[in-house]
C-alpha cells in the first residue's frame, strides 16, 4: 500500500530534550516535506527536500533541522525544544511540485 | 512570496444544499492551486488540483472548484452537500516561480446539518 509513515504519533517531552520525529515514504517520491498545524494558521511549512541531500527552509525553520540521506526518509529533528513547539506535525511526499501531496498521519508533539 | 486566504473560519450548510468554500491567492508566476481535506484525526487528503487547461476542476467526492485568472480566486464546490462531508478543507498554492514553496490556507470548518 502507497502510504507515508510517520512515528511516533504522540509524544510529550520536557524542554531542551532533543528528539526525532521519523517521516518514510514507499512511493519513490522525489519532493518530501514537513508542515506543523496550529489552529487558526493551517499549515505552515518548515522544511522541504527536493531529492536526496537536498533541502531547504520552509516559511519556519526555527528550531528545527531535517536530513535527506535516503530518498524514502525525512527525519524531523529538534535539537532543544520549547514549548512554541507544541504542534501537531505532518509529513508529505508528492512525485514534483505541480503534483498533489501524500500526507502521513501527523504526530502530536507537546514540549512541556 | 506566495500566499492564499480563505476568508471564512467557518461554513454552515444544510444536507442537500450547494455548498461554497473560498480561496483567494496570490503568486508572482502561474499558481499551482490545490484543495485538501482533513477528517477529525486524521491526515489531510487530496481532493482535487488546478495546473492548466480548464478552469472548471472536477475530483474526489463529488467536488469541483472554478479557477477564476480575474479574481485570483479558486472556489471549491459542490452541488449537493451530505453530512459526511463536515470536515476541515484547506486551499494550497505553490508558484511557478517558486515550486518548492507551498502555502496553505488557515482552513475552513464545514459543516452540513442533517
Amino acid at each position: 500500500e502507497a502510504q507515508v509513515t510517520q512515528n511516533p504519533r504522540y509524544l510529550i517531552t520536557v524542554t531542551g530534550k532533543k528528539l526525532t520525529v521519523t517521516c518514510s515514504q514507499n512511493m519513490n517520491h522525489e519532493y518530501m516535506s514537513w508542515y506543523r498545524q496550529d489552529p487558526g494558521l493551517g499549515l505552515r511549512q518548515i522544511y522541504y527536500s527536493m531529492n536526496v541531500e537536498v533541502t531547504d527552509k520552509g516559511d519556519v525553520p526555527e528550531g528545527y533541522k531535517v536530513s535527506r540521506k535516503e530518498k524514502r526518509n525525512f527525519p524531523l529533528i529538534l535539537e532543544s525544544p520549547s514549548p512554541n513547539q507544541t504542534s501537531l506535525y505532518f509529513c508529505a511526499s508528492s512525485p514534483g511540485p505541480a503534483n498533489e501531496q501524500f500526507f502521513g498521519p501527523g504526530t502530536r508533539l507537546t514540549v512541556l | 512570496a506566495q500566499s492564499v486566504a480563505q476568508p471564512e473560519d467557518q461554513v454552515n450548510v444544510a444536507e442537500g444544499n450547494p455548498l461554497t468554500v473560498k480561496c483567494t491567492y496570490s503568486v508572482s508566476g502561474n499558481p499551482y492551486l490545490f484543495w485538501y481535506v482533513q477528517y477529525p484525526n486524521r491526515g489531510l487528503q487530496f481532493l482535487l488540483k488546478y495546473i492548466t487547461g480548464d478552469n472548471l476542476v472536477k475530483g474526489s467526492y463529488g467536488f469541483e472548484a472554478e479557477f477564476n485568472k480575474s479574481q485570483t480566486s479558486f472556489h471549491l464546490k459542490k452541488p449537493s452537500a451530505l453530512v459526511s462531508d463536515s470536515a476541515l478543507y484547506f486551499c494550497a498554492v505553490r508558484d511557478s516561480y517558486n515550486n518548492n514553496d507551498m502555502r496553505f490556507g488557515a482552513g475552513t470548518r464545514l459543516t452540513v446539518k442533517p
